[in-house]
């Protein structure tokens, strides 16, 4: 139980264009999900926390326009990357509070962006 | 400094035990986690250990926690080539919604 999906897996986009990542909670239902994005040889760093039905909150130094989570269900959670630049390329990764709200997170298998 | 730390590499002979390191700053620290990553992969929890708890045990992970000393370390007996990865330290605190914050990660490589 717990497993959290996240598609695409890989994707290579233009600069200029958007990309959409998504982030499912498959056998239960999150009321809380984050997505964190991972530099080579770093660690990760939280983008934001996204809350059902509600906007998400986004750390400091992450530019809420830029990068537009949805939360839209409570299995459903979208990152969408607009107007993508090189220097977005990066590993996203969405993690899902675990059942009934407990502390423990399960992690997504990762979205590896690549913008040309 | 880093709230989390952990040293960048680790290599060990298969068949021998590895010990990763880690320190933290938050002495509010709840929980404590350690996190593998494949190349490639999202972060997998292998254990955690409440911050009451000195050490935990699991098949052949032993967790170890010094409290005064803000020190967590992740034992591995008899490693194998299969655990070559990643390793992510993570602490929670209350007063931090019990969000993680991670370390750097410790790549663990294997050798026949």
């Amino acid at each position: 139980g717990a497993v959290v999906s996240q598609h695409p897996s890989r994707v290579i986009c233009k600069s200029g264009t958007s990309v959409k990542i998504e982030c499912r909670s498959l056998d239960f239902q999150a009321t809380t999900m984050f997505w964190y994005r991972q530099f080579p040889k770093k660690s990760l760093m939280l983008m934001a926390t996204s809350n059902e039905g509600s906007k998400a909150t986004y750390e400091q130094g992450v530019e809420k326009d830029k990068f537009l989570i949805n939360h839209a269900s409570l299995t459903l959670s979208t990152l969408t990357v607009t107007s993508a630049h090189p220097e977005d390329s990066s590993f996203y990764i969405c993690s899902a509070r675990g059942p009934a709200g407990g502390v423990e997170q399960f992690f997504g298998p990762g979205t590896r962006l690549t913008v040309l | 400094g880093e709230d989390v730390e952990q040293s960048l590499f680790l290599s060990v002979r298969e068949g021998d035990s590895s010990v990763i390191n880690c320190t933290y700053t938050d002495s509010s620290s709840t929980y404590l986690y350690w996190y593998k990553q494949e190349p490639g992969a999202g972060l997998q929890l292998l254990t955690y250990i409440f911050s009451n708890m000195d050490m935990k045990q699991d098949q052949r992970l032993t967790v170890l926690l010094n409290k005064k000393d803000k020190h967590l370390s992740l034992r591995i007996a008899d490693t194998q080539t299969g655990d070559s990865a990643i390793y992510f330290c993570a602490e929670t605190t209350s007063g931090g919604s019990y969000i993680p914050t991670f370390g750097r990660g410790t790549s663990l490589i294997v050798h026949p």
